[in-house]
């Protein structure tokens, strides 16, 4: 099985323009994570997607991020517009089922850098 | 509400030595407990987990764990470092019946040869 698929790795933009990262699941995988990690902050979840609905967006920093899933295999991570202080690493991860017990499997990341 | 402490943020061993990394929780329920690791500018793969089976659970690359309820700890252990064991590790709880994990803030290892 493929693991999870996070598009762009890197993505270098100015600021003030939109920055949209992509994500496809595991394949039965019905939870879907979005996750942010910085040095200072650590990793830090932005949404959770359970069945394609958003359950918990709550840390989503502000109004300039949003996420998306249409369907079961592709979510989207949009920024717009970008600021330096989003430059982070950008997580997708998505597990079977909702609850504790099953394995979390993460994507590569997307390295991002706002200049 | 759940939470983890590693309580170490670096360790810094010799090649073909013990390593041991230590991980402290707290969860209102039955946990799940994992331990990822992390190399520079990859993502996180998982090494083990414990779910309530047995509460020594071996992992992949030598690595293992033992779940001390009593103790509220979840270390990690690997008994012969290997210079490919150099990267960041992170412990991890999810409390049974919910979505959410709590991450530690990680130690980073240092292998020296």
């Amino acid at each position: 099985d493929a693991g999870v698929i996070q598009s762009p790795r890197h993505e270098v933009t100015e600021m003030g323009q939109e920055v949209t990262l992509r994500c496809k699941p595991i394949s039965g995988h019905n939870s879907l994570f979005w996750y942010r990690q910085t040095m200072m902050r650590g990793l830090e979840l932005l949404i959770y997607f359970n069945n394609n609905v958003p359950i918990d967006d709550s840390g989503m920093p502000e109004d300039r991020f949003s996420a998306k899933m249409p369907n079961a295999s592709f979510s989207t991570l949009k920024i717009q517009p970008s600021e330096p202080r989003d430059s982070a690493v950008y997580f997708c991860a998505s597990r079977r089922g909702g609850q504790g017990a099953s394995t979390i499997y993460f994507g590569e990341g997307s390295w991002l850098t706002v200049v | 509400a759940q939470s983890v402490t590693q309580l170490d943020s670096h360790v810094s061993v010799s090649e073909g030595t013990p390593v041991l990394l230590r991980c402290n929780y707290s969860s209102s329920y039955s946990p799940s407990l994992f331990w990822y690791v992390q190399h520079p500018n990859k993502g996180l793969q998982l090494l083990l987990k414990y779910t309530s089976a047995a509460t020594l659970v071996k992992g992949i690359n030598g690595f293992e764990a033992e779940f001390k309820k009593s103790e509220t700890s979840f270390h990690l252990t690997k008994p012969s470092a290997h210079m490919s064991d150099a990267a960041e590790y992170f412990c991890v709880v999810s409390d049974r019946g919910d979505y959410k994990l709590s991450f530690g803030a990680g130690t980073t290892v240092t292998v020296r040869a």
